[in-house]
């Protein structure tokens, strides 16, 4: 079964320019999250979906960040424009279903650094 | 607000000895506490969770215990491995299905 796969897995910017984020969950999980991680730090949930549905996206900064995931499946998450304090790992997680009980697989992360 | 507080935030032990890493929460109402697995470079990967209606569970080297009252929860690793250095993630489930997530314990183990 594959992963959780994410892509670009590393992405260098500047200041004030446009980055996009992909992730494909694992067939068949219904829930995906999107999450920020800064280093040494635990990951902060920006956004959840059940399906197409944005159940969660309280943690979102959406004066810069968006995120869809139209079909249910795939999502990409956009920043607009890039700040400096936005350079960190991008994870995306699914879960065959909602709720927080439930093990989230991980993909690898796109680690992003805004110059 | 809700929070997850994760002690200590880097941990050495020597290897075949026991290792403990201790979280705090805030809700009362949560009622699941994983923990992940992150080693360097990689993605945070589920090792053990434990639901509130039960005090302790156990997966060979690796054991969760649970107080619901104190709030708080465990983690506990015995006879550790060099495999076992990477950083340990705490979680807590809140009312409205989200993970809190701890800072994080960096777990060293000298050969």
């Amino acid at each position: 079964e594959a992963g959780v796969v994410q892509s670009p897995r590393y992405k260098i910017i500047e200041k004030k320019q446009p980055v996009a984020f992909w992730c494909n969950p694992i067939s068949g999980h219904n829930t995906l999250y999107w999450y920020l991680q800064n280093l040494g730090q635990g990951p902060e949930l920006l956004i959840r979906y059940e399906n197409e549905e944005a159940v969660d996206d309280s943690q979102l900064p959406k004066d810069r960040f968006s995120a869809e995931r139209l079909k249910g499946v795939d999502s990409t998450l956009k920043i607009q424009p890039a700040e400096l304090g936005d350079s960190a790992v991008y994870l995306c997680a699914s879960a065959p279903i909602g709720g927080g009980d439930n093990e989230q697989f991980f993909g690898p992360g796109t680690r992003l650094t805004v110059l | 607000g809700e929070n997850v507080e994760q002690h200590p935030s880097t941990l050495s032990v020597q290897e075949g000895d026991s290792a403990v890493i201790k979280c705090t929460y805030s809700d009362s109402a949560s009622n699941y506490f994983p923990w992940y697995k992150q080693e360097l470079g990689k993605r945070p990967q589920l090792i053990i969770d434990i639901r509130s209606n039960v005090g302790e569970k156990k997966d060979q080297r690796i054991a969760v215990t649970l107080n619901k009252t104190a709030k708080h929860f465990s983690l506990h690793i015995t006879e550790t491995q060099p495999e076992d250095s990477a950083v340990y993630f705490c979680a807590a489930e809140y009312s409205n299905y989200q993970l809190i997530w701890g800072a994080g314990t960096k777990l060293i183990i000298k050969p």
